[in-house]
């Protein structure tokens, strides 16, 4: 079974562009989560969705950032304009009901340069 | 609140040594679920193990083991007879059913041959 697809892998942008981060979860997953990690602060929740519906959003950072779930089989998480602060690896993982029980299973990341 | 601490920022090992990687978590909730995941240099996140808070029996998977333990909010994580493939990154994280993961800062483990 495929695992979560995110493209692409490596993005590289100057500050001030528009970069648009996607994701496929898993078939038949009603939960998808966007995350970021650096350094500095690790691993972050920004925003997850349930059943194509934003349920948090608490954890973006700007409004700078947003995200969209067109579909069960597609998100995006967009940036713009970008700063090099949000260089970055982003990641998206999803899950089936979401609870607690429920594993989250990660894509293979993004890694974001603004330069 | 809910928090992870992963004391050990790295550790370094010679291949066939065991390691034991520590994880303490934090959380009022009784109800909880606990993860470790793995980071190999290649970048992504592999998940290891899941573990609920009335579940305490300790597992075995192969080379891998896992103490959880109430009484000391741990969640360890032990590799017998490490190799060099192990070497990575490894998370824990705590999810009270909020479907928010707490993750800790990682242990980054090196394996030498």
């Amino acid at each position: 079974d495929a695992g979560v697809i995110q493209s692409p892998r490596h993005e590289v942008t100057e500050m001030g562009q528009e970069v648009t981060l996607r994701c496929k979860p898993i078939s038949g997953h009603d939960y998808l989560f966007w995350y970021r990690q650096t350094m500095m602060r690790g691993l972050e929740l920004l925003i997850y969705f349930n059943n194509n519906v934003p349920i948090d959003d608490s954890g973006m950072p700007e409004d700078r950032f947003s995200a969209k779930m067109p579909n069960a089989s597609f998100s995006t998480l967009k940036i713009q304009p970008s700063e090099p602060r949000d260089s970055a690896v982003y990641f998206c993982a999803s899950s089936f009901l979401g609870g607690g029980a429920d594993t989250q299973y990660f894509g293979p990341g993004t890694r974001l340069t603004v330069l | 609140a809910q928090k992870v601490t992963q004391a050990q920022t790295e550790i370094s090992v010679v291949e066939k040594e065991d390691v034991t990687l520590d994880c303490v978590y934090e959380t009022r909730d009784t109800t909880y679920y606990l993860f470790w995941y793995k980071q190999p240099p290649s970048g992504e996140l592999v998940f290891l193990i899941r573990r609920n808070s009335f579940d305490e029996q300790n597992e075995i998977s192969g080379r891998y083991s896992w103490n959880f333990q109430k009484s000391t909010s741990s969640f360890n994580f032990t590799i017998t007879a490490s190799q060099v493939v192990d070497s990575a990154v490894y998370f824990c994280a705590l999810n009270t059913g909020f479907q928010k993961l707490v993750f800790g800062t990682g242990t980054r483990l090196l394996v030498s041959p």
